[in-house]
């Protein structure tokens, strides 16, 4: 079985750029997060799908940031325009319990020039 | 919201003793307390979860215990070996099913 993939693994951009990032889960997992983790501080929530539908955003941190998974597959995140706080490693997770083992990706390291 | 502290920041032992990493969490709500391991430059990996149903569960060398009343959880692993050296985050969830990180705790383990 397949493991949670995120592309790319590494993005460099600049400030005012925009950048998409991707997350393919493990088939049948409904649930889906993602979350980031800025200079080795602690991973904090963005989001949580179910399916298609956001069921959680509340970690998003501003209207820069855009989530979406069409069809209830892959779930892209894209930031624009960047800012350099924005910088650190996105990781995505899925799920296929609503309580229980989170399976994450390898991560997309950002860094924003 | 929840929120998790989770100590000591780093930690070193000699290869073979214990290691214990501890973890307090504000939300009595919370029901799931999950361990996750995170080796250099890879993803973050589950080692050991517990719910609130328990008050303790083993897998070979590690362990963890968790005191609902005091809201506080913690990890155990004995006969320490190089290999567990890694970044080691608690985390805690509960009705909003995504999952609240500690800080991360530094475990060296010297040869």
């Amino acid at each position: 079985e397949a493991g949670v993939t995120q592309f790319p693994s590494h993005s460099v951009i600049e400030k005012g750029q925009t950048v998409t990032l991707r997350c393919d889960p493990i088939s049948g997992h409904d649930n889906l997060y993602w979350y980031r983790r800025v200079m080795g501080k602690e991973i904090k929530f963005l989001l949580h799908f179910v399916k298609e539908s956001k069921q959680d955003e509340s970690g998003m941190p501003n209207n820069r940031f855009l989530a979406e998974r069409t069809g209830g597959t892959y779930s892209t995140l894209k930031v624009q325009p960047a800012e350099l706080e924005d910088s650190g490693v996105y990781f995505c997770a899925s799920s296929q319990a609503p309580i229980g083992e989170q399976y994450f990706g390898p991560g997309t390291r950002l860094t924003v020039t | 919201g929840e929120n998790v502290e989770q100590h000591p920041s780093t930690l070193s032992v000699q290869e073979g003793d214990s290691a214990v990493i501890k973890c307090t969490y504000s939300d009595s709500a919370s029901n799931y307390f999950p361990w996750y391991k995170q080796e250099l430059g890879k993803r973050p990996q589950l080692i050991i979860d517990i719910r609130s149903n328990v008050g303790e569960k083993k897998d070979q060398r590690i362990a963890v215990t968790l005191n609902k009343t005091a809201k506080h959880f913690s990890l155990h692993i004995t006969e320490t070996q190089p290999e567990d050296s890694a970044v080691y985050f608690c985390a805690a969830s509960g009705s909003a099913r995504q999952l609240t990180f500690g800080s991360g705790t530094q475990l060296t383990v010297l040869p």
